[in-house]
C-alpha cells in the first residue's frame, strides 16, 4: 500500500514566522510531488510542484524535497493568517498504470495568529 | 473563467437514490481525474480518463459508481443506489496530455446521503 504520511497538526505559527510542512512518502518510484492548499469546504489548489531533488522557490514558498530520504517539505516565509488552510502533500502513482494519479496525505492544517 | 467547472456543487438525496455529477475539464486538458474527499482525510482516487477512454478505475469503486467522458470533453460520475457512506465532496481534476502530472482541481460537488 503506497502511503503518503504528514503530521496532522494543528501547526500554529505567529503572524512573520517561517511555517514548515513535512511529508514523507512510501514508493521511491515517485517522481512528482505537489503541495496543495485547501480552504475550509474549499477544493485544493496547486500551490508548488516539484520534480527533482533539492530547493524550488516561488515567492514566499519554497518546496523542498529528497528523493534519498522519501521527504518533501513546504515552508512559508512571512506567514500570514491568510496562509491559514489545510496544506496536502501529493505523490503521483508511477505504478504499472502510469496513469498520474495522485496520493494525498491527510493534510496539515497550518493555524497563523495575528 | 476556464478552470474546472463541477456540477451541481451541492446535492442532498436520501438513501437508495441515484445521483449524477457533471465535470468541464479546462479545454486543453485531456486528462481528466475523479476523486472522493471525507472529513479530515486527502482526496481518494476514484478513477482516470484520457480522452474518451476510461484507463484506470480505483479498486475502492464499488459497482454502483459508474462514470463516463463522451467524446473526451465533460465527464459524469453516477452513483447508483447511494448510502449514507457515499456522503462525500466528490472532485474532478484535469491535466494536459504533456509530462508534467500537475492537476487543477474543479470546486467539488458535495454530497449528503440522508
Amino acid at each position: 500500500q503506497k502511503e503518503v504520511e504528514q503530521n496532522s497538526g494543528p501547526l500554529s505559527v505567529p503572524e512573520g514566522a517561517i511555517a514548515s510542512l513535512n511529508c514523507t512518502y512510501s514508493d521511491r518510484v515517485s517522481q512528482s510531488f505537489f503541495w496543495y492548499r485547501q480552504y475550509s469546504g474549499k477544493s485544493p489548489e496547486l500551490i508548488m510542484s516539484i520534480y527533482s531533488n533539492g530547493d524550488k522557490e516561488d515567492g514566499r514558498f519554497t518546496a523542498q524535497l529528497n528523493k534519498a530520504s522519501q521527504y518533501v517539505s513546504l515552508l512559508i516565509r512571512d506567514s500570514q493568517p491568510s496562509d491559514s488552510a489545510t496544506y496536502l502533500c501529493a505523490v503521483t502513482d508511477h505504478g504499472s498504470s502510469n496513469t498520474g494519479k495522485l496520493i494525498f496525505g491527510q493534510g496539515t492544517t497550518l493555524q497563523v495568529k495575528p | 473563467d476556464t478552470g474546472v467547472s463541477q456540477n451541481p456543487r451541492h446535492k442532498i438525496t436520501k438513501r437508495g437514490q441515484n445521483v449524477t455529477f457533471r465535470c468541464d475539464p479546462i479545454s486543453e486538458h485531456n486528462r481528466l481525474y475523479w476523486y472522493r474527499q471525507t472529513l479530515g482525510q486527502g482526496p481518494e482516487f476514484l478513477t482516470y480518463f484520457q480522452n474518451e477512454a476510461q484507463l484506470e478505475k480505483s479498486r475502492l469503486l464499488s459497482d454502483r459508481f459508474s462514470a463516463e467522458r463522451p467524446k473526451g470533453s465533460f465527464s459524469t460520475l453516477e452513483i447508483q443506489r447511494t448510502e449514507q457512506g457515499d456522503s462525500a465532496m466528490y472532485l474532478c481534476a484535469s491535466r494536459p496530455g504533456s509530462s508534467l502530472y500537475e492537476q487543477y482541481f474543479g470546486p467539488g460537488t458535495r454530497l449528503t446521503v440522508t
